[in-house]
């Protein structure tokens, strides 16, 4: 059974600071790897998706990898804002009898203060 | 392009009543998931619906749950007889007919509460 964690659980920065936050996964047989941001109270917002067979993905000052033979991937928030402030969330994508389901971590609880 | 649509957007329900989740996916888009979020825990995938069939419902509770997605209308997630312990967010999320290749687009989510 697939089994996603991220670290750190929470993070607090000051502004203008480069970030990392971490996802790794048991089960390196995955179709894709889903990054999500959640505001609380809200639903999910898609940030990048990575197919199993990229290696990257880069979107304004997001940029995901996946490495899915270590069975971990990073994404990296460039110049951090307050309004980055919100939960981050990293998912697998199954493949197989079960395709389509996602499997996701508890996620990085993100604070960037001015 | 409206997102994807659920209502109630909060719902609370004495135990023994049931719960009704609607969830109406994007325009175009023929699959539609469900998943849970317990309070401090990861969202957990429920169920895996196409239109008019259920494709993986192996995350649902064997009991008191069930799902549909009919041919018209919304899709929906229902529970009867609830407990304390079905108190969670629900959220509904939609992909394109290619399916899984793609990304799935969540809903704003239904927050159970049951009393």
């Amino acid at each position: 059974k697939q089994e996603v964690t991220q670290i750190p659980a929470a993070l607090s920065v000051p502004e203008g600071e480069n970030l990392v936050l971490n996802c790794s996964f048991t089960d390196s047989a995955i179709y894709n790897l889903q990054w999500f941001r959640q505001d609380p109270g809200k639903g999910l917002t898609s940030l990048l998706l990575i197919q199993s067979s990229q290696r990257e993905q880069t979107s304004g000052r997001l940029n995901a990898s996946l490495d899915k033979s270590s069975g971990r991937s990073t994404l990296y928030i460039a110049a951090s804002q307050p309004g980055d402030s919100a939960t981050y969330l990293c998912a697998a994508g199954d493949r197989g009898s079960t395709l389509g389901r996602l499997y996701f971590g508890r996620g990085t609880q993100l604070t960037v203060w001015p | 392009n409206a997102g994807v649509m659920q209502n109630p957007r909060h719902l609370v329900r004495r135990r023994g009543q049931e719960a009704r989740l609607r969830c109406s996916p994007m325009k175009g888009h023929s699959h539609v998931y469900w998943y849970r979020q317990l309070p401090e825990e990861g969202l957990k995938f429920m169920v895996y619906l196409q239109k008019e069939n259920i494709i993986d419902e192996s995350g649902m509770p064997k009991e008191r749950f069930s799902a549909e997605f009919p041919k018209e209308g919304p899709s929906i997630l229902r529970i009867q007889q609830v407990v304390r312990g079905d108190s969670a967010a629900y959220f509904c999320a939609s992909s394109p007919p290619s399916g899984s290749r793609d990304t799935q687009y969540f809903g704003p989510g239904t927050r159970l509460t049951v009393l």
